[in-house]
């Protein structure tokens, strides 16, 4: 299994920025790093993802270590909705599937 | 916005008996998933299907498990005789072929209890 490694829970003020890390040390050249969140009873939803560079979209920035041997998921102003678990996952295999470590459980406090 | 749908959200069965989960993906992808969750566990692989056959599958899908594309929008997952352990959440995912990133898109999940 491609493994990543995250702290088990975080929490966040709500409106300030969160930075949850990721280690992925194993991670190969052509790995994307995907980051995804489960909010409770539904199915995992997608974040982000990158490959080398930094990556900004609507909910999220992603900030890949030069090595890419980490990253970091930047919520720049944390909600109450942003409260779920989010994982951090290195596609493998043929299929590209995904290996899903036990994730971090960010709560917001208003 | 496309979306990944599953049927039934909850299903309830008894030890022994067969179960079919089905799931529609977008139209046009053709990679299919199926992950699971045990209550309060993490998100497991279960399987990899593209054109019309596995292409990896975990140590967890044995031989009660199989996987079928009746036609041309379900992606069905069966599990032949169902024991306690396999009551879980259970995902399917599907990505297109043309996105080198890989993102899959989940659906809400279907909701096993095996009694």
């Amino acid at each position: 299994d491609a493994k990543t490694t995250q702290p088990n829970s975080m929490e966040s003020n709500e409106e300030e920025p969160v930075h949850l890390p990721c280690n992925h040390s194993t991670i190969s050249g052509t790995d994307y790093i995907h980051w995804y969140r489960q909010l409770p009873s539904q199915g995992p939803e997608y974040v982000i993802h990158g490959l080398t560079s930094n990556v900004n979209n609507r909910m999220a920035s992603l900030a890949i270590a030069e090595d890419r041997k980490s990253s970091t998921l930047i919520l720049h102003r944390a909600t109450l909705r942003d409260a779920a678990v989010y994982y951090c996952i290195l596609s493998k295999g043929v299929g590209n599937q995904f290996y899903f470590g036990t994730g971090t459980s960010l709560t917001v406090i208003p | 916005e496309p979306e990944v749908t599953q049927t039934p959200s909850h299903q309830v069965t008894q030890m022994g008996q067969e179960v079919i989960l089905r799931c529609v993906p977008i139209s046009n992808h053709l990679y299919f998933y199926w992950y699971r969750q045990i209550l309060g566990q993490k998100v497991e692989f279960l399987v990899s299907f593209y054109n019309n056959e596995i292409s990896e599958k975990s140590e967890i899908f044995d031989d009660q498990f199989s996987v079928e594309r009746p036609d041309g929008s379900n992606f069905t997952l069966k599990i032949r005789s169902t024991k306690l352990e396999d009551s879980a959440m259970y995902f399917c995912a599907s990505r297109p072929s043309f996105l080198k990133s890989y993102e899959q898109y989940f659906g809400p999940g279907t909701r096993l209890t095996v009694t």
